[in-house]
């Protein structure tokens, strides 16, 4: 059974960086067949996918148009992690974040989702 | 950027079917999931490649989809299953609809 557990804080002012981590259990970081992405959902945007981050032989990743500028998604192999770093975040950011893991076939699907973190952008 | 539209709300009495559906241009030619998010907690999810259910779903629930809608299906709806449902494809890139909310009255 695949588990995901997030971590970071829930409070960020404007102008600085969001980071969150996802520790997974079940399944690893580098596994061939999985891509571990971020998604996030507010009354105003629905839900949102961020971007993601998967291994085929290297690493490799993927944004979203809206947040590209502003993200980074890294792999930890070491603690079989992935984090979200989110730049220059204004009130707009706020929202509830997930991580979750998406499967591929003809386009990808979430399959397990962390618990999510509510992170406010605020000063 | 691709689209996907959801009712806002339906309703459904107790043993009832309830079904809720998902429209986008040709999204009978891409795959659509469908997940179950009840409030306070992360989606789950409950239908992908259309009509696949993953382990432990009940057989309740069920898709399909064909031209430009997609559909979930529960049948026997229960009051459990009250809460909000997203639907989702991938469109170059991935795409949530709008959530609708059942209710179960």
């Amino acid at each position: 059974q695949v588990q995901l557990q997030q971590s970071g804080p829930g409070l960020v002012k404007p102008s600085q960086t969001l980071s969150l981590t996802c520790a997974i259990s079940g399944d690893s970081v580098s596994s061939t067949s999985a891509a571990w992405n971020w998604i996030r959902q507010s009354p105003s945007r629905g839900l949102e996918w961020l971007g993601r981050t998967y291994y085929r032989a290297t690493w490799s990743n993927d944004y979203a148009p809206s947040v590209h500028s502003r993200i980074t998604i890294t792999p930890d192999t070491s603690k079989n992690q992935f984090s979200l770093q989110l730049n220059s975040v204004t009130p707009e950011d706020t929202a509830v974040y997930y991580c979750a893991r998406g499967m591929y076939l003809r386009g990808f699907y979430y399959d397990y989702w962390g618990q999510g973190t509510l992170v406010t952008v605020s000063s | 950027s691709y689209e996907l539209t959801q009712p806002p709300s339906v309703s459904v009495s107790p043993g009832q079917t309830a079904s809720i559906t998902c429209s986008g241009n040709k999204l009978g030619d891409k795959y659509t999931s469908w997940y179950q998010q009840r409030p306070g907690q992360s989606p789950v999810l409950v239908i992908y490649q259309d009509t696949k259910r993953p382990s432990g779903v009940p057989e309740r629930f069920s898709g399909s989809s064909s031209g430009n809608t997609a559909t979930l299906t529960i049948s026997g709806t229960q009051a459990v299953d009250e809460a909000d449902y997203y639907c989702q494809a991938w469109d170059r890139s991935t795409v949530f609809g709008g959530g609708t909310k059942l209710t179960v009255l």
